[in-house]
């Protein structure tokens, strides 16, 4: 299993710029969130799924906006990109969101807004 | 607002057993305990968790106090390869997990 991948590792963008920070996982899991991680900072929660079609926001959602329209899928679109979303984001899956199951990161994706 | 509180930093030496402790006041009865690790440029990594038991794994141990205000991830024989930002993030409803700035390890050789 290639576990969670994220594309792209980095990205630069301008203000205003928008683009979509791509996850996928083959686990089959239900689960998957986004987090952004600011330096010095732990991470806090952007948008979370708990399965196909149906999302919800968390802690900062926003200026981010989330679909779901597969499992394995879950792509986090920046609509208009401002430099307080300079950070590196990190994807996360878990088999369910049963508080017990521990959630698998991705390796992240180091954004930075100009 | 919950929370946890870590020490922002902690060091010790290869081979030596490290203790690292949190508190979570305002746990509730069924919230679970979760600790990850995050090595340098990486994605956090699933540690352990339990919610009233001490817990064993491979990869550590976690002793809970009883009022289950504080806990301690114990890693039995520290290695340079644990050297890492530990979180233990206090959870906001199913998985939506609310991480503070962590406590950074330091392995001495």
């Amino acid at each position: 299993n290639a576990g969670v991948t994220q594309t792209p590792k980095f990205q630069v963008l301008k203000t205003g710029q928008s683009m979509t920070l791509q996850c996928a996982q083959d686990m089959n899991h239900e689960y998957m969130s986004w987090y952004r991680q600011d330096p010095g900072m732990g991470l806090r929660l952007i948008h979370y799924s708990v399965g196909a079609g149906i999302t919800d926001q968390g802690e900062v959602p926003n200026g981010y906006n989330v679909s779901r329209s597969t499992t394995e899928d879950f792509p986090l679109r920046l609509l208009s990109a401002a430099p307080s979303q300079t950070s590196v984001y990190f994807c996360a899956s878990s088999y369910s969101n049963g508080p017990w199951d521990e959630q698998f990161f991705g390796p992240g994706t180091r954004l930075t807004v100009l | 607002d919950a929370k946890t509180t870590q020490p922002n930093s902690m060091e010790s030496n290869e081979e030596e057993p490290v203790h690292l402790p949190c508190n979570h006041s305002t746990i509730s009865g069924t919230d679970y305990i979760h600790w990850y690790r995050q090595l340098p440029s990486q994605g956090p990594e699933y540690v352990i968790h339990g919610l009233t038991s001490n817990v064993n794994n491979r990869m550590a141990s976690l002793a809970i106090a009883e009022d289950r205000k504080s806990s301690t991830l114990i890693l039995h024989r520290a290695t340079l390869r644990d050297a890492a930002v530990y979180y233990c993030p206090y959870e906001r409803g199913a998985q939506k997990l609310v991480f503070g700035q962590g406590t950074r390890l330091t392995i001495n050789p």
